[in-house]
């Protein structure tokens, strides 16, 4: 099986702009989660979906803000971006939510300048 | 709410000699806990996972972890690093609302 692919690998925008970044899951897999990575802050927690319906939340401003389509595809997007923004934005897909392993992608580098 | 320790931000080791990655996790029940590791500017690889079914858990590459309920230990060993190890490793409980909670990392330096 193809593994998870998420594009684009890179991406440069200013600030004030918004960008959307897309996540193709594994095959059959229904669950999707994302995660914002920055040296500072390490590996955090942004949103899951699953069938389509958000299940859980980071702690993230509402700029922050994600979709997800009925072949499992996902979208997030970043409104009105910042300096701060700027990170390697990882997807990750599972067959089921909840306790169940996570398979990541390559991730999006997001620069903002 | 669930919380994980990883004791060490960085370990040293030669290769060919024993790698141990400290990870101990907070919580009032047993959860499922995962090792990852990432390689440089790549995404997260799953090592292994534990869930309850054997306190010693194999995963890819040789790495293996005993869970320790005492102790709320699950920390990652291997016998022999290889170069190719050196990479960060993340202990990862699956935390309250069952999304993933990752600790700070270890980075791991593999010394020829």
């Amino acid at each position: 099986k193809a593994g998870v692919t998420q594009t684009p690998r890179y991406l440069i925008k200013t600030r004030g702009q918004q960008v959307t970044l897309s996540c193709s899951p594994i095959s059959g897999h229904r669950s999707v989660s994302w995660y914002q990575q920055t040296p500072g802050q390490g590996l955090q927690f942004l949103f899951e979906y699953f069938s389509e319906t958000q299940r859980n939340k980071g702690n993230f401003p509402g700029r922050f803000s994600g979709r997800q389509f009925s072949n499992s595809r996902s979208e997030m997007n970043v409104s009105t971006l910042e300096l701060g923004d700027s990170a390697l934005y990882l997807c990750a897909s599972s067959p089921l939510a909840g306790q169940d392993t996570q398979y990541f992608g390559p991730g999006t580098r997001l620069t903002v300048l | 709410a669930q919380s994980v320790t990883q004791l060490d931000s960085h370990v040293s080791v030669s290769e060919g000699t024993p790698v141990l990655l400290r990870c101990n996790y907070s919580s009032s029940y047993s959860p499922s806990l995962f090792w990852y590791v990432q390689h440089p500017n790549k995404g997260l690889q799953l090592l292994l996972k534990y869930t309850s079914a054997a306190t010693l858990v194999k995963g890819i590459n040789g790495f293996e972890a005993e869970f320790k309920k005492s102790e709320t230990s699950f920390h990652l060993t291997k016998p022999s690093a290889h170069m190719s190890d050196a990479a960060e490793y993340f202990c990862v409980p699956l935390g309250d609302g069952q999304n993933f909670v990752f600790g700070p990392g270890t980075r791991l330096s593999v010394l020829p």
